[in-house]
């Protein structure tokens, strides 16, 4: 059983949009909510993330939106530009547990 | 460079044969997790240590798989007898502290059986 589902499964947007990515949960113990961004043969790299007692939380360009009642938690990445190109992970935790990770969402920025 | 260090980055071998992954993760952090990730999959949970104690392993886990911790510092993942299935990304990442916040993952180790 998927703990964490993501979408949309890939994402095309031109240099300066916005890029919306979707994640939902179910288990509400989770406490801690990441997420990656991954390069081809890289491992991934934590972006941002949010704990569930705030709905939002912006670093530069990237900003975590988090609905506790609707279960639901997106990245918004603005202006995106083509070195934002890569696959993005969304995942939770819960405390003494383990990070379970959404399916991936494949980004493309057109220049 | 301070960030999580895996070896090797990558290991081709036959069908049946050992293998020994290594982690060293991020100075002073308890939590390690060992991953696995397919190619276009989110990465996949193994299992766990809180210092040297293995804390969690998945129910997906074969018995062939198995790793250590010892004295809490670097860790090794070996499969036994691998199958072309085991081909995959594996991932390591650490953590400071049982909340596991801020985990970092390293390069992983591409693993392919032939």
């Amino acid at each position: 059983q998927q703990q964490v589902k993501q979408s949309p499964q890939s994402l095309i947007v031109q240099k300066g949009g916005i890029s919306i990515i979707n994640c939902a949960y179910e288990n509400t113990a989770f406490d801690y909510f990441p997420w990656y961004q991954q390069f081809p043969g890289k491992g991934p790299a934590l972006l941002i993330a949010i704990r569930p007692d705030v709905s939002e939380k912006k670093e530069g360009r990237f900003t975590i939106s988090f609905n506790k009642s609707a279960k639901q938690f997106s990245l918004h990445i603005m202006d995106s530009q083509p070195g934002d190109s890569a696959t993005y992970f969304c995942a939770a935790f819960a405390t003494g547990n383990q990070f379970y990770f959404g399916t991936g969402t494949s980004l493309t920025v057109i220049p | 460079d301070t960030g999580v260090s895996q070896d090797p980055r990558h290991k081709i071998t036959k069908r049946g044969q050992n293998v020994t992954f290594r982690c060293d993760p991020i100075s002073e952090h308890n939590r390690l997790y060992w991953y696995r990730q397919t190619l276009g999959q989110g990465p996949e949970f193994l299992t766990y240590f809180q210092n040297e104690a293995q804390l969690e392993k998945s129910r997906l886990l074969s018995d062939r798989f198995s790793a250590e911790r010892p004295k809490g510092s670097f860790s090794t993942l070996e499969i036994q007898r691998t199958e072309q299935g085991d081909s995959a990304m594996y991932l390591c990442a650490s953590s400071l502290g049982s909340s596991g916040t801020e985990a970092f993952f390293g390069q992983g180790t591409r693993l392919t059986v032939v």
